[in-house]
């Protein structure tokens, strides 16, 4: 079974560029999640998908940051403008449903970006 | 909020030696319990988890977690350690899909 996918793995641009990452999630899993994780620290939440829909964006800096996942599979987080700040790795992860707590989540392998 | 305090940055020790890293929660509710691992050049992988039940928890490669409800702690430990466990551990709370995790622990172990 194919894990979660996530492209670029590396991502170099200077600021106030714009920068998108892909995900693609475990095959039927129905809930998606965008985590942001900053040097030294834990993996934060930044949107969760229940198919196309988006039922948690709280953390979501939506002044620069979006997110879509049409169709209710691949999606993809864009930041427009990046900022030095933003230098990160995003984490997409994946799980079956959200009916049970007990749900794992699966993790990609991350994109790095670092802005200039 | 729930929050997670994972007591150690870095731990270094050689093979064989007994590992114990620590992890305590803040959250007065039900929670969900976990630790993930992240090997070198790998993604985040889940470890053991804890929903319910017996308080210590075995998970994968020896690995196992004891639950302290009155103590909001969830410790990871290994008998005996090898090389090959050298890698980043998160102790994460859930109280229903999201996930906070701790800083992280980088466990380095010496041949």
């Amino acid at each position: 079974e194919a894990g979660v996918v996530q492209s670029p793995r590396y991502k170099i641009i200077e600021k106030k560029q714009p920068v998108a990452f892909w995900c693609n999630p475990i095959s039927g899993h129905n809930t998606l999640y965008w985590y942001r994780q900053n040097l030294g620290q834990g993996p934060e939440l930044l949107i969760r998908y229940e198919n196309e829909e988006a039922v948690d964006d709280s953390q979501l800096p939506k002044d620069r940051f979006s997110a879509e996942r049409l169709k209710g599979v691949d999606s993809t987080l864009k930041i427009q403008p990046a900022e030095l700040g933003d230098s990160a790795v995003y984490l997409c992860a994946s799980s079956l449903d959200r009916s049970s707590a007990y749900n794992e989540q699966f993790f990609g392998p991350g994109t790095r970006l670092t802005v200039l | 909020a729930q929050s997670v305090s994972q007591h150690n940055h870095h731990v270094i020790l050689s093979e064989a030696a007994s590992l114990e890293l620590g992890c305590n929660y803040s959250y007065g509710g039900t929670v969900n319990l976990f630790w993930y691992v992240q090997y070198p050049g790998q993604h985040l992988q889940l470890l053991l988890k804890y929903f319910s039940g017996d308080p210590l928890v075995k998970g994968i490669k020896g690995f196992e977690a004891e639950f302290i409800k009155s103590k909001f702690s969830f410790n990871l430990r290994k008998p005996s350690v090898q090389w090959s466990d050298t890698a980043e551990y998160f102790c994460a709370v859930s109280n229903d899909y999201k996930l906070s995790f701790g800083a992280g622990t980088t466990v380095t172990v010496r041949a």
